[in-house]
């Protein structure tokens, strides 16, 4: 069964500053990855998502991705971060096929300091 | 279009009594899924429908809950008796055919408190 570890539960950044959430997946395939942000008091929403090719992914907002199968890793990157990203995001990583499932990693929580 | 529409927002209750949520999809997607949150577990998928039909409910904690969908618009997450530790946020989230897991839209969730 897949699964997602996103190691950091809280991170603090500056208004500016640059911007890395770590995300590592476990998968005997080659998987579908996705990145979700989530405001306060709101459902979930997609930031980007990563299928096949271009191993960098641009998303939404300013947002990019890498996915690394050697180290299965798909970090979420920002250059310069605002504070309305200020949110959880979600790491996950789905299958495909008839029985497709989408798992999500537990979440890191942003704050930025103005 | 709406998005995905739950009710209600909030929802109080005292222990043992019946709770009811509401999901409405987006309107034309065919897959339905019910998600619950939780500070220690995170996001936990508990149950999916296909086109009204319930494909996969191993996520259901237990015997109190149930979910049912009646038709493409409406679905229901039924918790009986309720429980402190069922206190979480309860997500319903939708796709189109063929789209999963591409594309999965969310509500913004109901927010249960068992006291």
């Amino acid at each position: 069964a897949q699964s997602v570890t996103q190691p950091d539960i809280h991170i603090t950044v500056s208004e500016g500053a640059s911007l890395e959430l770590r995300c590592n997946y476990s998968y005997g395939a080659t998987p579908y990855l996705f990145w979700y942000v989530q405001s306060p008091g709101q459902g979930l929403q997609l930031l980007l998502k990563y299928f096949s090719g271009d191993t960098l992914v641009q998303g939404i907002k300013g947002f990019e991705a890498e996915f690394k199968r050697s180290q299965s890793s798909f970090n979420l990157r920002k250059p310069s971060v605002h504070w309305s990203d200020a949110a959880e995001y979600f790491c996950a990583v789905g299958t495909t096929g008839t029985a497709s499932k989408l798992t999500f990693g537990t979440g890191t929580r942003l704050q930025v300091t103005l | 279009d709406a998005g995905v529409i739950q009710s209600p927002r909030h929802e109080v209750t005292e222990m043992g009594q019946e709770v009811t949520l509401r999901c409405k999809p987006i309107s034309g997607h065919n897959s339905l899924f019910w998600y619950r949150q939780t500070m220690m577990r995170g996001l936990e998928l508990l149950i999916y429908f296909n086109n009204n039909v319930p494909i996969d409910d191993s996520g259901m904690p237990e015997d109190r809950f149930s979910a049912k969908m009646p038709n493409a618009s409406f679905s229901t997450l039924k918790i009986q008796p309720s429980e402190p530790r069922d206190s979480a946020v309860y997500f319903c989230a939708s796709s189109g055919a063929g789209t999963y897991p591409e594309k999965l839209f969310f509500g913004s969730g109901t927010q249960l408190s068992v006291l």
